[in-house]
């Protein structure tokens, strides 16, 4: 099974800062990766799917980008509504497999 | 409007059975593959079982196969999952999600989730 590890496990910022998150894959994944959002007591949200193509509806200010098989997730200036929990999900192979997240809170 | 709703959770005793519904409307179901994930309480995501568009093709995770079975009605805008054998570690919200059409195991819409535990 391909495994995914997100880094930061959580991290704290301020409303306008840059957030980086990462997501290491345990094998390639030819770009097979997709980024969700989950706020308290809500189901997930597609944001970024094929490591940099935005989802319908999805602000600008999210942005996906590749190194190999490190995946990064990117939130530029970030607002209220976007502390959340954030994962990736590789979708190469049988079993699909997410990170294990990565909390984004407030400083 | 995409909607996914699910039900069918509850409590169940270890050794048990349940068998959990998710009914779509606002597409066209009968194009899309769909999948269950789960979440198990105050932990991550974890994708249990897909199934294409036409039934034709199913998969199940390594914690879930042998024991559960996906399966859905077309007709009737239904997917289905079957949980046999239920044991503590399946306590989790179970929730329906469409596969993106460019990339199935890409999940563009979420159920709001069903609440199964698993308890004597």
């Amino acid at each position: 099974d391909i495994q995914m590890t997100q880094s930061p496990s959580s991290v704290s910022a301020s409303v306008g800062d840059r957030v980086t998150i990462t997501c290491r894959a345990s094998q390639g994944i030819s770009g097979w990766l997709a980024w969700y959002q989950q706020k308290p007591g809500q189901a997930p949200k597609l944001l970024i799917y094929e490591t940099s193509r935005l989802q319908n509806g999805v602000p600008l200010r999210f942005s996906g980008s590749e190194s190999g098989t490190d995946f990064t997730l990117t939130i530029s200036g970030l607002l209220p509504e976007d502390f959340a929990v954030y994962y990736c999900q590789q979708v190469n192979s049988f079993p699909w497999t997410f990170g294990q997240g990565t909390r984004v809170e407030i400083k | 409007e995409v909607q996914l709703v699910e039900s069918g959770g509850g409590l169940v005793k270890p050794g048990g059975s349940l068998r959990l519904s998710c009914v779509a409307s606002g597409f066209t179901f009968r194009s899309y593959s769909m999948s269950w994930v789960r979440q198990a309480p105050g932990k991550g995501l974890e994708w249990a079982s897909y199934i294409s568009s036409s039934s034709r093709y199913n998969y199940y995770g390594d914690s879930v196969k042998g024991r559960f079975t996906i399966s859905r009605d077309n007709a009737k805008n239904s997917l289905f999952l079957e949980m046999n054998s239920l044991r503590a570690e399946d306590s989790a919200v179970y929730y329906c999600a469409r596969g993106h059409f460019d990339s199935s195991g890409t999940f563009d819409f979420w159920g709001q989730g069903t609440l199964v535990t698993v308890s004597s």
